[in-house]
């Protein structure tokens, strides 16, 4: 597609379920970054890909956090037991380039709601 | 301390009038790189203009405009002949460093700008 795509768009979990929130990149884009929403808040890094590579996972706040990027394509972010402070935006972006020039813009998803009840 | 600060949660301007929104950023780093997204209802963050911290003249992108304050630490974005379109969130945003691996950006908490006609 010709932008970054992802789903679902809306999730709705009981907490302690498990969640799986997929990022489908512009094709060729190198980099992909996942960040997270709260209401009323700017986004906040998760984590950053380059290709298959995971170089930063400094923003996960929980290590029931995951997210991987098997092919350095599609990327899935998973939420183990979720709690209702997961509630937010989950929103993903990707760059083309590998380290990031410091001009170098980002370009986003749409996001997914998640609400944890 | 925070790194972006937008202080004004809300803003209104008639269509058709000039409109500045406010950013100042922290940052002991030589080389940045400043960012302002538009995230309309849809969800999705727009890229709208970028300013270099070695950049001698002011960004402009249309009818964008940054206002760069470097000794003040301050971004702020004009938006000229404002549009109905144009009522959304703004994000100001900075990505620090030249260093390898400087690549997230680290967003404010926004303004909501809402345009009357």
């Amino acid at each position: 597609g010709a932008g970054v795509s992802q789903s679902p768009r809306y999730k709705v979990a009981k907490r302690g379920q498990d969640v799986a929130l997929r990022c489908d990149p512009i094709s060729g884009h190198v980099s992909l970054f996942w960040y997270q929403q709260a209401l009323g808040q700017g986004p906040e890094f998760l984590t950053y890909f380059q290709n298959e590579a995971q170089l930063d996972k400094s923003g996960l706040p929980s290590d029931r956090f995951f997210a991987e990027r098997p092919e350095g394509s599609v990327s899935t972010l998973k939420i183990q037991r979720t709690q209702q402070e997961d509630s937010a935006v989950y929103l993903c972006a990707s760059s083309l380039g590998q380290q990031g020039s410091r001009n170098e813009k980002l370009f986003f998803g749409s996001g997914t709601q998640l609400s944890v009840l | 301390a925070q790194k972006i600060t937008q202080t004004q949660p809300g803003m209104f301007v008639q269509e058709k009038e000039a409109v500045t929104l406010d950013c100042t950023y922290d940052t002991s780093d030589p080389s940045y790189g400043l960012f302002w997204y538009k995230q309309p209802s849809s969800g999705e963050m727009i890229f709208l203009i970028y300013q270099g911290s070695y950049d001698q003249q002011n960004a402009t992108e249309g009818r964008y405009s940054l206002n760069f304050q470097k000794a003040r630490k301050s971004a702020n974005l004009v938006i000229s002949a404002s549009q109905l379109g144009d009522s959304a969130m703004y994000f100001c945003a900075m990505r620090e460093g030249a260093r390898a691996g400087s690549y997230q950006l680290t967003f404010g908490k926004g303004t909501k700008l809402s345009v009357i006609p």
